[in-house]
């Protein structure tokens, strides 16, 4: 099966903090995505990556970061936490190979205060 | 631009009842999703759908592509309350990384 495990499940951060999100999948997927997810919005792709320190902007990208050192470790980096990045976070990944399911990770629930 | 709009938003149906939900794209695709979200659980898989006229079912729930009218269709045959969820569906680019989600469809079937 694949895993895909996010490192919490919820955080309460205050404005002007910096924010550290991981996500670490074990199938070796070339892929790693991160989306945010608000009621109404679907999911929006802010940042995402097709191979070690390669990253491409997704929608959202304004306020967020990444970074992959690791072939199974994607990071999402909020510089200056602010209330509109209040959210959930969900990461996802998936092999390289065009028409592949994205497999995604229990979501990490921010709330900015 | 590559835009999915989903409908309805939000349904509730007596168990029993089929329905239809519906994911319209707005640009060529070579791939089509449809994802489950349980409340406060993670997305997953249930359909990938690659070519016109693809049709795929599990369970009570069947998905559709037509590639030419930029539809898919998720159809539910006699809901049952376990069908309860959020269901979305996501459309690749053409030869891309990126896939873009529709805003979801809240399903509720009343017991």
């Amino acid at each position: 099966d694949v895993k895909v495990t996010q490192s919490s499940r919820y955080l309460v951060k205050r404005t002007g903090e910096k924010v550290f999100l991981e996500c670490v999948q074990d199938m070796d997927h070339e892929n790693m995505f991160w989306y945010r997810q608000d009621p109404g919005l679907g999911l929006r792709l802010i940042y995402f990556s097709y191979d070690v320190k390669m990253k491409e902007k997704g929608d959202i990208p304004e306020g967020y970061s990444v970074s992959r050192e690791k072939k199974e470790r994607f990071s999402l980096i909020l510089e200056s936490a602010s209330t509109n990045q209040t959210s959930m976070y969900l990461c996802a990944s998936s092999l390289v190979s065009s028409g592949k399911t994205q497999y995604f990770g229990p979501g990490t629930r921010l709330l900015v205060l | 631009e590559l835009k999915v709009e989903q409908n309805p938003l939000f349904l509730s149906m007596q168990e029993g009842k089929n329905y239809t939900i519906y994911c319209n794209y707005s640009t060529t695709s070579d791939r089509l999703y449809w994802y489950r979200q349980d409340p406060g659980k993670s997305l997953e898989s249930l359909f990938v759908l690659l070519s016109n006229g693809a049709v795929k079912q599990e369970g009570r729930l069947m998905a559709s592509l037509d590639t030419k009218a930029r539809l898919s269709t998720l159809h539910i045959t006699a809901a049952v309350h376990d069908l309860s969820a959020t269901y979305f569906c996501a459309v690749g680019g053409t030869g891309g990384f990126k896939t873009i989600f529709g805003a979801g469809t809240r399903l509720f079937v009343k017991a």
